[in-house]
């Protein structure tokens, strides 16, 4: 089955105390990106890839960080979590060229405490 | 740069009853148009998409949206409305210039609830 998976799902955790939020797709696409979303503000970019080891800045990437080492996985990092990266995270993909169509994953919802 | 405003926050309606959300979009270049669908706890999951090709696009659930570049409008639509659909709905837009890294820009959504 063609999908997005992103673990955990559910993650508390304390300021200040390094995490990575995985993120894989099966669909060998090439674009990958990560969003957060908060209320009323619905979903924001964080980061992207355009392939691996190509990556770049979306439109709220303080407090993250990026890695596309294989194509296949883009994981999340967040080197000191803060109380305001408290939110929902999706990852998604999509192919090159096409529709730009993206595919989501489910979702991890991160609480700093 | 590239927007999209989704006007009421809440939107309900009576099992039966015609949906409409809407959404208005700003963008320098043709648009890519989505809908999507956000079940509780879950993932979002595309409506359907505008990609300038009919201005009427169907999608899954019955739901349908119709592009209107003179009031840059895409509001989605459903004739009846069932219990099932009650769920937060996104609209967005693609950033087609290069340099955006295939963006979308969403909307703040808007939650729909079906009553009885």
């Amino acid at each position: 089955e063609a999908q997005v998976t992103q673990n955990p799902r559910y993650l508390i955790t304390v300021t200040g105390k390094k995490l990575t939020v995985t993120c894989s797709q099966n669909m060998n696409h090439e674009y990958m990106s990560w969003y957060r979303q908060d209320p009323g503000l619905g979903l924001r970019q964080i980061y992207y890839s355009m392939n691996v080891e190509v990556t770049d800045k979306g439109d709220v990437p303080e407090g993250y960080k990026v890695s596309r080492k294989e194509k296949r996985n883009f994981p999340l990092i967040l080197e000191s979590p803060s109380p305001n990266q408290t939110s929902l995270y999706f990852c998604a993909s999509r192919q090159r060229g096409g529709t730009d169509t993206q595919y989501f994953g489910p979702g991890t919802r991160l609480t700093v405490l | 740069a590239q927007s999209v405003t989704q006007l009421g926050s809440h939107v309900s309606v009576s099992e039966g009853a015609l949906v409409l959300l809407r959404c208005n979009y700003s963008s320098s270049v043709p648009p890519y148009l989505f809908w999507y669908v956000q079940y509780p706890n879950q993932g979002l999951q595309l409506l359907l998409k505008y990609t300038s090709a009919a201005t009427l696009v169907k999608g899954i659930n019955g739901f349908e949206a119709e592009f209107k570049k003179s009031e840059t409008s895409f509001h989605l639509t459903k004739p009846s409305a069932h219990m099932s659909d009650a769920a937060e709905y996104f609209c967005a837009v693609s950033d087609r210039v290069t340099g955006g890294g295939n963006k979308l820009t969403f909307g703040t959504g808007t939650q729909l609830k079906v009553e009885l």
